[in-house]
């Protein structure tokens, strides 16, 4: 069972350079989730969906996009990385919206110098 | 605003002694609330959840957690710690808009 599965792991960036974080789930689940994690502040709500198609803004969504196009993925892209920008990025997703567990993905280590 | 503290950052305790975990909500009803484990270079794994019915609810890896409407509390415990127990514990909270809060983690050290 792949569960949910973030690509890739680690990379590296440039400020101002672009990229795609790609996370696919195979359990089917309607919600999905983008936090990004840093010490001190746990993980914060980047964007989130409800279902294929469909997206919404979370916490901290400034600087982010995202994209649902199919149910099982959910993309999170970064336009022009800024170091602020520096994070483990964990994707998450749900069978429902309330009450649910969250399933998250391995992570994704990212630097952006 | 609905928020999530867990006042203590960092935890040790000796292996075999006893784990207490604190967590606070703000939240006018009673939210779902969650407790979270985090080992390192992994994504989280649930321990166990909260919603109504029973106040102690048990969890997995012998867990269990208390709820506490009086004290805004769902803290976490563990009779008798073991070296891999050694991990990040965060507890979230949910008050029915599917945007999960979490709080900002408690890191736990495991003495031998």
């Amino acid at each position: 069972n792949a569960g949910v599965t973030q690509t890739p792991k680690f990379r590296v960036l440039k400020t101002g350079q672009s990229m795609t974080l790609l996370c696919a789930q195979d359990m089917n689940h309607e919600y999905m989730y983008w936090y990004r994690q840093d010490p001190g502040m746990g993980l914060r709500l980047i964007h989130y969906s409800v279902g294929e198609g469909t997206t919404a803004k979370g916490e901290v969504p400034d600087g982010y996009n995202v994209s649902r196009l199919k149910k099982q993925n959910f993309l999170l892209g970064l336009e022009s990385a800024a170091p602020s920008q520096t994070s483990v990025y964990f994707c998450a997703s749900s069978r429902a919206g309330t009450g649910e567990k969250l399933f998250f993905g391995s992570g994704t280590q990212l630097s952006v110098l | 605003a609905q928020s999530v503290t867990q006042p203590d950052i960092h935890i040790t305790v000796s292996e075999g002694a006893s784990l207490e975990l604190r967590c606070n909500y703000s939240y006018g009803a009673t939210p779902y609330l969650f407790w979270y484990v985090q080992s390192p270079g992994q994504g989280l794994q649930l321990l166990l959840k909260y919603f109504s019915g029973d106040t102690l609810v048990q969890g997995i890896k012998g867990f269990e957690a208390e709820f506490k409407r009086s004290q805004s509390s769902f803290n976490l415990r563990k009779p008798s710690v073991h070296w891999s127990d050694a991990a990040e514990y965060f507890c979230a909270s949910d008050s029915g808009t599917y945007k999960y809060i979490f709080g900002t983690g408690t890191r736990l050290k495991v003495l031998a």
